[in-house]
């Protein structure tokens, strides 16, 4: 058990809609990453936050968004949802601005 | 453009022997490199990381070495076990700033008892 919780672990939706996944990141850390696992693209870094504020973008797209709140916890919002969005969404925490992330157990997200 | 490569998608290894698994990097600003464990409907799991100033790194039964001329990396587990079948992800950095991590797609091992 890494520490880092997710919810929910599955979540089934339709295309054209919105939602909302959650992070708690260890106790103590500051900074809190999500990437997108997809089949065939591997993991993707999508976005990062310390300590409440944006501090790095990647391959995110216009339709998602995300924010750290002042408990720290996380959450990664998608809107307008593609079939391409089907994914395992992964979020990850640590210390501080720091290389060695810690994974939470994942978002499996499913559009139909 | 793929910065991280692991070339092979497989590797089946009995137990009691050496797993080698392999990384290639293309971005020579990576200062900090990974290996993460992941098992099916979980998260990767952190192993074991290496420092661009260093050349091998070890931990218990997990070993890494870093090649810098050559931007090549490699996790040698020995002995092999079990439980160590799982899928394993390279992982690299470039320190200073936001430390995303740049993954490869991953190495599926299987130790067969």
């Amino acid at each position: 058990d890494s520490g880092v919780t997710q919810t929910p672990k599955h979540l089934i939706t339709a295309t054209g809609q919105r939602v909302t996944l959650r992070c708690s990141p260890r106790s103590g850390d500051l900074s809190v990453y999500w990437y997108q696992q997809s089949l065939d693209q591997g993991l993707q870094f999508l976005i990062q936050y310390y300590n409440g504020e944006e501090r790095a973008k990647g391959n995110i797209l216009e339709r998602f968004s995300a924010q750290q709140f002042p408990d720290l916890h996380s959450e990664l919002n998608l809107s307008s949802l593609e079939l391409g969005d089907s994914a395992l969404y992964f979020c990850a925490s640590s210390v501080v601005s720091s290389a060695t992330q810690y994974f939470g157990p994942g978002t499996r997200l499913t559009v139909l | 453009d793929q910065q991280v490569k692991q070339n092979s998608p497989s590797l089946s290894v009995q137990e009691g022997r050496i797993s080698i698994l392999n990384c290639d990097y293309t971005n020579s600003m990576f200062d900090y490199f990974l290996w993460y464990k992941k098992y099916p409907a979980e998260g990767p799991t952190f192993l074991i990381s290496i420092s661009s100033i260093k050349d091998k790194n070890e931990d218990g039964r997990f070993t890494v070495f870093l090649n810098k001329s050559a931007k090549h990396l490699s996790l040698h587990i020995v002995p092999s076990q079990p439980g160590d079948s799982a899928v394993y992800f390279c992982a690299a950095s470039v320190s200073g700033g936001s430390e995303k991590l740049v993954f490869g797609k991953g190495t599926k091992l299987t130790v067969n008892p």
